[in-house]
Order: structure tokens, then sequence, then C-alpha cells
């Protein structure tokens, strides 16, 4: 079946532009997890959608980031005013929310460069 | 804060050379150990999840252990092949959303 899949695959945007990131995660996957690596970095959680409880927004770094999830569906990571720190690829995961051990199945990733 | 560890950072080996890294993390409130390779504009591809102590899993010509007790696991590449060249990461589900902190990854370049 279909894995996950994300757009754009690149994005280049100027400082200071929003950008609108997209991710549409496997069918029936309930559990949708955004992840950012920034060069020279490791990948760091953003943020977790579970159905249609209250996201868990713990990992985001500043309130220029949001994202919104309808249903189980697909998921928009909003990044406002845009800054160079945020050059980044975005990577989303979906999980069947089910599994005791937690797998997640990665799409691969948006590489957003801010200039 | 959790922290998960992998070494060594980057691997040169040459093709036909055996290989391995290591992953170490917290050995308290264990749930899982995952394993991930990953290449350059390509989804993390899962190889392993990782849940008992003594554990043992192989795919092909890689394997990988878990001591569950002393918080390590390793992974092995047998033979290593370019094509194995990639980013090995481990992770471990954490935190309230059980989400993946991951290591900094072994950058594994396998040369012809």
């Amino acid at each position: 079946g279909a894995g996950v899949s994300q757009s754009p695959s690149n994005k280049v945007t100027e400082k200071g532009k929003d950008v609108e990131l997209r991710c549409d995660p496997i069918s029936g996957h309930t559990a949708l997890y955004w992840y950012r690596q920034r060069l020279g970095q490791g990948l760091e959680f953003l943020i977790y959608f579970q159905g249609n409880s209250a996201p868990d927004k713990s990992g985001l770094p500043s309130d220029r980031f949001s994202a919104e999830r309808t249903g189980e569906s697909v998921s928009t990571l909003t990044i406002q005013r845009t800054q160079q720190e945020d050059s980044a690829v975005y990577l989303c995961a979906s999980s069947p929310g089910t599994s005791s051990t937690y797998e997640q199945y990665f799409g691969p990733g948006t590489r957003l460069t801010v200039t | 804060i959790l922290n998960v560890e992998q070494s060594p950072q980057s691997l040169h080996v040459q093709e036909g050379d055996s290989t391995n890294f290591t992953c170490s993390f917290p050995s308290s409130n264990f749930y899982a150990l995952h394993w991930y390779r990953w290449e350059t504009a390509k989804s993390p591809e899962a190889l392993f999840v990782m849940t008992l102590n003594g554990d043992e899993k192989k795919k092909g010509r890689i394997s990988a252990t878990l001591n569950t007790k002393e918080g390590y696991s390793y992974l092995y590449i047998k033979g290593s092949q370019p094509e194995d060249s990639a980013t090995y990461l481990c992770a471990f589900p954490s935190g309230s959303a059980r989400q993946l902190t991951f290591g900094s990854g072994t950058q594994l370049t396998v040369l012809p």
C-alpha cells in the first residue's frame, strides 16, 4: 500500500515569508508526528496528533510554528515569518496508534531552505 | 532529558568488510529500541524494533542485539556493500506522545 507522502519535496523561501508543508499519512493510521533535522543536528520531535485528541505541541520551537490535522487524514505544518534557523529537513511519520512498540513510518521529508 | 547516543559518528569501510555500530539509551522506562536506515532524499526505513533483553534480530546481512539492563544495542553489517551506504539511526520512544528520541546517527560509507 501507499506509504507516507510529503509535499513539496524541496522548498526555498525568503526570510520572513510563511511556508506550509503537507503530510499524507498511511490510511488508517491514527497517530501522526512531525520531526525536523537541522544541519549537523539529530532528528527532533515537533508535534504529535492522535485521533481527535488535542495535539501534543511540546516540541514546537516557537509560536511561529503551528500544525493542523483534519481527523485522521492530512496534516499541514505552517511556519510563519521564516528565519534562517528554520532551514531543515522536515519529516512526517504516521503510526497505527495501537502498537506497544510505537513503530513509526516516515515520509521522504521536505527540505526547507530559508535564504 | 533523555539521551540516545550513537558511535561512531561516521565510518568508512571497504566493500566486503564487516562493521558494527553502537547505540546507548536510558535503561529505565524501556518500551522498545528502533533502528532505522536513512538514505539522502529517501524515507527513513525501519530495520528492527527490539523489545526484549537479549533480543537478536537479523535481516539479510544486517543484525542487531539488545541489552536493556545496561542500555545498549549493537548493529552489525556483514560483508558491507556500497548500497549499504546510509545513515543508521537508533531511536527510543519516550515522552507523553511516545515520540522517538533519536541518536545523532552513524554515517556509513562503503567504498567499492
